[in-house]
């Protein structure tokens, strides 16, 4: 079955470990996405790519990288200069500049820092 | 600055009843999203809006997109249960790749 696989789906990271959280679609996608949702919040854009090799910062950064060598997979790693990680990842994926194309997303991976 | 704001936003609501969430955006925008997301869950695709005076129906939910107004609403008629969610808007803007969400609304039906 085509669709966007993320784990882990629950992680727990000591304070000043990174942690990488992967993401890997089978669909084809150009473009893909890394989201963080806070408890009863939205969603806040972390990075994004739009083709190999390439990505760019979203709205917070900081904390967080990224790589894109695969056009199927893109790993997001959770720095220790993140100071407040706890939250719920969710990544997607898109087929690009093409109008109406739905932007899908995967299940999503819980961390919490202990 | 590419703002996205929903209200409201939250919303409690008997079934039966119809209501309309709204969804206004800042800036010349390419596409725009709705999906629903229930409690601890990733996000399900609703709908896809391209252009001004595009409207999607599937099912209870009808959204419609006002590229003038820069407004999008998600029209639910006769509420059941089942349709007790968060919902929320997303915006492409022209040249920004960045799909950009709303606050989201979380809707509850009351039997």
């Amino acid at each position: 079955d085509g669709g966007i696989t993320q784990s882990p789906k629950y992680l727990f990271r000591k304070e000043g470990q990174n942690v990488t959280l992967s993401c890997e679609q089978n669909l084809n996608h150009d473009a893909m996405y890394w989201y963080r949702q806070d408890p009863g919040q939205g969603l806040r854009l972390i990075y994004y790519s739009q083709i190999v090799n390439d990505f760019q910062k979203g709205d917070i950064a900081e904390g967080y990288s990224v790589s894109r060598e695969k056009k199927e997979s893109f790993p997001l790693t959770v720095t220790s200069a993140q100071k407040n990680p706890t939250a719920f990842y969710l990544c997607a994926s898109s087929a690009g500049d093409s109008a109406g194309n739905t932007i899908y997303f995967g299940e999503g991976s819980w961390l919490t820092v202990v | 600055e590419l703002k996205v704001e929903q209200n409201p936003l939250f919303l409690s609501m008997q079934e039966g009843k119809n209501y309309t969430i709204y969804c206004n955006y800042s800036t010349t925008s390419d596409r725009l999203y709705w999906y629903r997301q229930d409690p601890g869950k990733s996000l399900e695709s609703l709908f896809v809006l391209l252009s001004n005076g595009a409207v999607k129906q599937e099912g209870r939910l009808m959204a419609s997109l006002d590229t003038k107004a820069r407004l999008s609403t998600l029209h639910i008629t006769a509420a059941v249960h089942d349709l007790s969610a968060t919902y929320f808007c997303a915006v492409l803007f022209f040249g920004n790749e960045k799909l950009t969400f709303g606050t989201g609304t979380r809707l509850t039906i009351i039997p």
